[in-house]
């Protein structure tokens, strides 16, 4: 049950852009994106819900497909401030995963280092 | 501020030693969960809990117990450390809202305790 994120690990030049994808073989019921510096705690970007979804800021946006099994990270313009490891968190829809309060299931990262 | 506490960020064991992990957030959420997390692997849930001494297992509770006395509070036991529990433990909390039960709203981390048992 755990999303598979692609690609593993990706290297940027500052400007350029990244897209991290989150695949589920099963519908989702939210999509949690969150970025990891080494050494820290990992932090909240945002959150999905609806299937077509589409939120986020000029930078850093996401979307969520209408099937709810894929949700794509997009980092536009890239700063060395975005360089790290960034994680989706999914929560399986009530049909698939009987019983849930609430824990989300990480994939496992996918590292981006953005270069000068 | 959201804030969740950790006891320790670096701790060092012995094989067989009982080691306790401490986990504190301020936010009154009533979800809190513990993760560990390892190069390749990602983050895996241990335990979580929705409630005061309620306990759910996650996917590797093997080895581990929890306990949660209080709102605010959620331990992380290791019974016996082994070698293969070296590792990075992260706890989080959440608040818990939405239809049917459902957590809508995301999890908030601590900056994590990195344990090496030796």
């Amino acid at each position: 049950q755990q999303p598979v994120q692609s690609p593993q690990a990706v290297i940027l030049r500052e400007g350029e852009d990244a897209v991290i994808n989150c695949s589920s073989s099963k519908a989702l019921y939210s999509v949690h994106w969150y970025r990891q510096k080494h050494g820290e705690a990992p932090v909240f970007l945002m959150i999905l819900l609806k299937g077509g979804e589409q939120k986020g800021h000029e930078k850093i946006s996401a979307s969520f497909n209408e099937k709810k099994q894929q949700s794509s990270l997009y980092l536009t313009a890239s700063q060395l401030s975005y360089s790290g490891t960034y994680f989706c968190g999914t929560e399986m829809a009530p049909m698939n995963y009987g019983g849930s309060q609430g824990n989300l299931i990480f994939g496992k990262g996918t590292k981006l280092s953005v270069k000068p | 501020d959201v804030k969740v506490t950790q006891s320790s960020r670096y701790l060092v064991k012995r094989t067989g030693e009982k080691v306790f992990l401490e986990c504190v957030q301020d936010m009154d959420h009533e979800n809190m969960f513990w993760y560990r997390q390892d190069p390749g692997l990602g983050l895996r849930l241990i335990y979580f809990s929705y409630d005061v001494k309620m306990k759910e297992k996650g996917d590797i509770p093997e080895g581990y117990s929890v306990s949660r006395e209080k709102k605010e509070r959620f331990s992380l036991i290791l019974e016996s450390a082994s070698t293969n529990q070296t590792s990075m433990y992260l706890c989080a909390s959440s608040l818990f809202s939405g239809l049917a039960g459902w957590n809508q709203e995301t999890q908030y981390f601590g900056p994590g305790t990195r344990l090496l048992v030796l």
